[in-house]
């Protein structure tokens, strides 16, 4: 049973455009979402994360939003650039064990010149 | 700073033999983990260290699997014998103690393949 979902496995934006990467989850005891960048052969790099009592938070061209009532978050990435291309992951954790990260299977962001 | 070490980048065995990988964390960081990131999957908590203690192993089968973390620094994760699904990528991580902010820092992961 899969409690975080990344149900696009791939999306292709041209540079200078908006990214959006979307996650579902389905464990009502999640509280605290992250977003992790992962490039080839390279494990994967914290980019952003959002705590359950918000429901937006930005960091430059990255803002994570969480719709708690629809269990649902995106990242936002403006303007795109073709050094965002990676595979993206949606990891969620709860009640304060925020090692114990679940993640998503991931997306692969293609951002083209 | 350097970042978490991990050794080797790949390995390919056949099914039956051991494997070890190892990992250095972060200079500083108490916190370890081992995480196994299967294809076209997301990374998967197998085991968690505070300083040299295990405190979460529900994850690790311990039939096949063993780690360890002697000095509270580097780590060891032991597959014996291997079996083909293993074949995965075994990441290492660490965070500082009492963060608590899910921010872990990766290696660059030890690719294993049991034919």
């Amino acid at each position: 049973d899969q409690q975080v979902k990344q149900n696009s496995p791939s999306l292709s934006v041209q540079e200078g455009r908006i990214s959006i990467l979307n996650c579902d989850y389905t464990n009502s005891m999640f509280d605290y979402f992250l977003w992790y960048k992962k490039y080839p052969a390279e494990g994967p790099t914290f980019l952003i994360s959002i705590s359950s009592i918000k429901d937006k938070n930005e960091d430059g061209r990255f803002t994570v939003f969480l719709n708690k009532s629809a269990k649902h978050l995106s990242l936002h990435i403006v303007p795109s650039q073709p050094g965002d291309s990676a595979v993206y992951f949606c990891a969620a954790s709860r009640g304060g064990s925020n090692y114990k990260l679940t993640f998503g299977k991931g997306t692969l962001l293609t951002v083209n010149p | 700073e350097a970042g978490v070490v991990q050794s080797p980048r790949y390995k390919i065995i056949e099914k039956k033999q051991p494997v070890a990988f190892w990992c250095n964390p972060i200079s500083g960081h108490n916190t370890l983990y081992w995480y196994r990131q299967n294809l076209g999957q997301g990374p998967e908590l197998l085991i968690r260290y505070e300083n040299e203690e295990a405190v979460d192993d529900s994850q690790l089968p311990k039939d096949r699997f063993s780690a360890e973390r002697l000095k509270g620094v580097d780590s060891t994760l032991k597959i014996q014998p291997a079996e083909l699904g293993d074949s995965a990528v075994y990441l290492c991580a660490s965070s500082e103690t009492g963060a608590n902010t899910g921010e872990l820092f990766f290696g660059e992961g030890s690719r294993l393949t049991v034919l």
